[in-house]
């Protein structure tokens, strides 16, 4: 199992440009989340997903939008980039747990930067 | 207020010891999850040790303890007899609610980067 998989690994892209990040999950959980890792910070969620169809806003969901068209895709679009979405992106996912326990398993992250 | 407090920003430990990185947390909810995470220099997350609300005991898994004071709301991560591999940032999260509700999301503190010296 390949697990959490990211497209692509490395990105530089110009103000005002768009660009979708991928992400695939081939274990069959439920719920995807988008992160986004600041220099020296922690990671902040973007948007996340609870099941195929449905997505919801994190705590940073400005200038993103999200899609789950399958359950094991998660679709991160920029619009418009901005230099301040230079950042590391991570994509999780997790099994649907009723008590919250599950375990989230990360991506290896896409390394974004905006000129 | 900050969710995740993570007050060492770094911390240094000699081989073999055992170390001891602080997570205090703030939440309302009566049911909620802690997380901790590793993050290597090659910058991938690794899952290492959860602690529900409601589990009576601490948490452990191999060389990691979680140290859970609920009353004071920390939750404390013990890595003993410290390696060479062990130098990494460590994340602390937390999950608030239920799955159904919060969709398991996590806060994030901001880290604590541990250095091991042999």
């Amino acid at each position: 199992n390949a697990g959490v998989t990211q497209t692509p690994k490395f990105r530089v892209l110009k103000t005002g440009q768009s660009m979708t990040l991928l992400c695939a999950q081939d274990m069959n959980h439920e719920y995807m989340y988008w992160y986004r890792q600041d220099p020296g910070m922690g990671l902040r969620l973007i948007h996340y997903s609870v099941g195929e169809g449905t997505t919801a806003k994190g705590e940073v969901p400005d200038g993103y939008n999200v899609s789950r068209l399958k359950k094991q895709n998660f679709l991160l679009g920029l619009e418009s980039a901005a230099p301040s979405q230079t950042s590391v992106y991570f994509c999780a996912s997790s099994y649907a747990s009723p008590a919250g326990g599950s375990t989230q398993y990360f991506g290896p992250g896409t390394r974004l930067t905006v000129l | 207020a900050q969710k995740i407090t993570q007050t060492q920003p770094g911390m240094f430990v000699q081989e073999k010891e055992a170390v001891t990185l602080d997570c205090t947390y703030d939440t309302s909810d009566p049911s909620y999850g802690l997380f901790w995470y590793k993050q290597p220099s090659s910058g991938e997350m690794i899952f290492l040790i959860y602690q529900g609300s409601y589990d009576q005991q601490n948490a452990t898994e191999g060389r990691y303890s979680l140290n859970f004071q609920k009353a004071r709301k920390s939750a404390n991560l013990v890595i003993s007899a410290s390696q060479l591999g062990d130098s990494a940032m460590y994340f602390c999260a937390m999950r608030e609610g239920s799955g159904e509700t919060s969709g398991s999301r996590l806060t994030f503190g901001e880290g604590t980067q541990l250095t091991v010296n042999p």
